[in-house]
C-alpha cells in the first residue's frame, strides 16, 4: 500500500491566491483527518470526515478554509484567499474508523504564503 | 492553557544513552494516550497507544508509561540511536473523542 498520498508536497503562493491541497487516504479507511502544524502551535486538528461526511470542523480557523470529501478516496482542503499566517505544514491522515484507531499520516504539504 | 504539556521541549543526547520524555495532561474524561514519532520533513508515526488500564507498553527500544491518576505519561528511549533524532508528540483522546496535542519533544542524538 502506498500509504496516504498528499499533493502538492510544497506550495509557494502569494497572499490572496487560492490554494488547494489534496489527499488520497489509504484504501479501506473510512475516516480522514486534516491537520495543520506550525512551530508555534504544534499539530492542530482542522476537520475530520467519517464515511465522507464532515463530523467535526471546529478546528477550521475561519471561513477562508473549506474542506470536501466527494468520495472515499479523495479529499481537498482549500484556502481562499490565502494569507501569510496560513504558512504551515498541512497533514492528511486516515484511519479505519474514527475513535481509538491508529492514524496514518501522509507526508504533508509545506505551504508558504508570501 | 494547553491541555497537553510536554517536557523537555528539546534535548541532546549521546548515542547509546537513555532518555525520558514527559507528557502531562489535563484532559478529562480520558480515553487513550498515544505517542507519535515525527522525523524531520515527514508525517507523524504512531509508536504506542495506552488506555486507562495500561501502565506500561513497549515498542522495541521505546517504552511508554501511563499514570492515569496523576495524568502523566513518559516515553523512555533505551540505547539511543542516531535514527531516534525526531520530534515525539503526545496526543490525548478525551471521552468526547476530541484530541489534544502536545507541542512535542525535540530529540537530537549525536554520535
Amino acid at each position: 500500500d502506498a500509504g496516504v498520498i498528499q499533493s502538492p508536497r510544497h506550495e509557494v503562493t502569494e497572499m490572496g491566491q487560492e490554494v488547494t491541497l489534496r489527499c488520497k487516504p489509504i484504501s479501506g479507511h473510512n475516516s480522514l483527518f486534516w491537520y495543520r502544524q506550525t512551530m508555534m502551535r504544534g499539530l492542530e486538528l482542522l476537520i475530520y470526515f467519517n464515511n465522507n461526511v464532515p463530523i467535526d470542523d471546529s478546528g477550521m480557523p475561519e471561513d477562508r478554509f473549506s474542506a470536501k470529501m466527494p468520495n472515499a478516496s479523495f479529499s481537498t482542503l482549500k484556502i481562499q484567499p490565502s494569507e501569510p499566517r496560513d504558512s504551515a505544514v498541512y497533514f492528511c491522515a486516515s484511519t479505519v474508523r474514527a475513535g481509538g484507531e491508529t492514524q496514518y499520516f501522509g507526508p504533508g504539504t509545506r505551504l508558504l504564503v508570501l | 492553557k494547553n491541555q497537553v504539556e510536554q517536557s523537555p521541549q528539546s534535548l541532546i543526547i549521546l548515542e547509546g544513552k537513555n532518555c525520558t520524555l514527559q507528557c502531562n495532561y489535563t484532559v478529562s474524561p480520558f480515553s487513550n494516550l498515544r505517542w507519535y514519532k515525527q522525523d524531520t520533513g515527514r508525517g507523524p508515526v504512531s509508536l504506542t497507544i495506552m488506555t486507562f488500564s495500561e501502565n506500561t507498553k513497549s515498542n522495541g527500544r521505546y517504552t511508554a508509561t501511563l499514570d492515569a491518576d496523576t495524568k502523566q505519561s513518559s516515553l523512555h528511549i533505551t540505547a539511543s540511536q542516531l535514527s531516534d533524532s525526531a520530534s515525539y508528540i503526545c496526543v490525548v483522546r478525551g471521552g468526547n473523542n476530541r484530541l489534544a496535542f502536545g507541542k512535542g519533544n525535540q530529540v537530537v542524538v549525536i554520535p
